[in-house]
């Protein structure tokens, strides 16, 4: 099975409930951030970005909030379907360097 | 496209062993990378590179070393194995990095055990 995650916090919600995940980042530098999903077995999956100049950008069910003052990121999924339980990543990028700086992860299960 | 793509998809070696983890990409990335992913952690930046011929290290190189001799590949090469060094693989592209990071593909990873 799967061994990414057993000790992730985890987020619980119900099958249509709207889910919000949020991540604190480490750097005020960072000037690009990133969503990433994974299911059990798999790589990474991009979800949806937001660079710095922005503080909201929403795509296809979600939504991700940028606030810069306290260095917090969320993300928002309408309407969760079981086809969203999935660990969650946040990712930052710091301005002029090469490298993405992963989270520990968030694990959403969603029941029906 | 196939994507990224990463052979094996699991190993057992025993301590002190050498090998070489595959990956290739036909996206034409610039940007490769690769991580470790350890239970109840995100994944940790072990090299990148931004081009051919160009590599450097991340927040974990020790015990590794890569190369970049085409855009396609970029081989991840354990020296002398460590069960330290057991862990989840995953090889990253994208079309750039640095000050204009883009978003980066993952392979489906390679799953390694070392006794």
């Amino acid at each position: 099975g799967e061994s990414v995650g057993l000790h992730l916090p985890t987020l619980s919600v119900q099958e249509g409930d709207n889910s919000i995940i949020n991540c604190a980042y480490s750097n005020s530098a960072s000037d690009y951030f990133i969503w990433y999903k994974q299911e059990s077995g798999k790589g990474p999956q991009f979800i949806i970005d937001i660079r710095s100049n922005m503080d909201k950008r929403q795509g296809q069910r979600v939504t991700v909030l940028l606030n810069k003052t306290v260095k917090h990121l969320s993300l928002q999924i309408a309407a969760t379907q079981p086809g969203d339980s999935a660990v969650y990543f946040c990712a930052e990028n710091m301005a002029g360097y090469n490298k993405l700086i992963f989270g520990a992860g968030t694990r959403l299960a969603v029941h029906p | 496209n196939a994507g990224v793509t990463q052979t094996p998809k699991f190993q057992v070696l025993k301590t002190g062993q050498s090998m070489t983890l595959q990956c290739a990409q036909d996206m034409n990335h610039e940007y490769m990378s690769w991580y470790r992913q350890d239970p109840g952690m995100g994944l940790r930046l072990i090299h990148y590179s931004v081009g051919a011929g160009i590599t450097d290290q991340g927040e974990v190189p020790n015990g590794y070393n890569v190369s970049r001799s085409t855009t396609e590949d970029f081989p991840l090469r354990l020296l002398s194995a460590a069960p330290s060094q057991t862990s989840v693989y995953f090889c990253a592209s994208s079309t750039r990095g640095g000050k204009y990071q883009e978003t980066q593909y993952f392979g489906p990873g390679t799953r390694l055990l070392v006794l």
